[in-house]
């Protein structure tokens, strides 16, 4: 069964720290993977994607992830956050072998303190 | 280039009725798929049309169905409405089957 887990509901980081989000997926077929951004009342922005080739991905404003086959796992990271940064996050997969039709995690909650 | 809009922006209905939602897709695309959100959680998969035929269902009952037209945009039909059904629902499009555009969403609430 398709299933995607993102172990943490809320993080909380300073502005200008690090950020790793944690995304890891159980799915049969190859797949594609996602992370998107919601902010409250919005619909969602997809921050970047895999679907083959280099494991590392970078994305829009400065996010950046990493395809570990292994661990089945897909990790969300920034270098620096930013106080606009602070959103929800979502970690999707898909596969063209199965429609596309995306499984997402519950979420992680992200909150910057200044 | 015209972006994934959805309607109406929100939506207040009572137990029991009937409700439809509307989807345009990005120029282009053929394929929409619709995710109900509950507070909190993360999206669901409800179902994808896919040039105008359904092409996969989520675990959701019969109650909800739904529409492909031949300019490829898109209806959403929830029966029998329950206090359950309140969510952000989302359509999202795209060119078969690849990468999907999100809309903005219905925020529908169920009294």
């Amino acid at each position: 069964a398709q299933s995607v887990t993102q172990p943490d509901i809320h993080i909380t980081v300073s502005e200008g720290a690090s950020l790793e989000l944690r995304c890891n997926y159980s799915y049969g077929a190859t797949p594609y993977l996602f992370w998107y951004v919601q902010s409250p009342g919005q619909g969602l922005q997809l921050l970047l994607k895999y679907f083959s080739g280099d494991t590392l991905v970078q994305g829009i404003k400065g996010f950046e992830a990493e395809f570990k086959r292994s661990q089945s796992s897909f990790n969300l990271r920034k270098p620096s956050v930013h106080w606009s940064d602070a959103a929800e996050y979502f970690c999707a997969v898909g596969a063209k072998e199965t429609g596309n039709q995306f499984y997402f995690g519950t979420g992680t909650s992200l909150t910057v303190i200044p | 280039e015209t972006g994934v809009t959805q309607s109406p922006t929100h939506l207040i209905k009572t137990r029991g009725q009937q409700v439809t939602l509307r989807c345009s897709s990005q120029s282009g695309h053929n394929t929409v798929s619709w995710y109900q959100q509950a507070l909190g959680q993360g999206p669901q998969f409800i179902f994808q049309y896919y040039r105008e035929e359904e092409n996969g269902r989520g675990n959701f009952p019969p109650r909800f169905s739904g529409l492909q037209f031949p300019n490829y945009s898109s209806e959403l039909n929830v029966n029998a409405l329950e206090l359950d059904d309140s969510a952000l629902y989302l359509c999202a499009s795209s060119w078969d089957l690849n990468e999907q555009f999100f809309g903005p969403g219905t925020r529908l609430t169920v009294l």
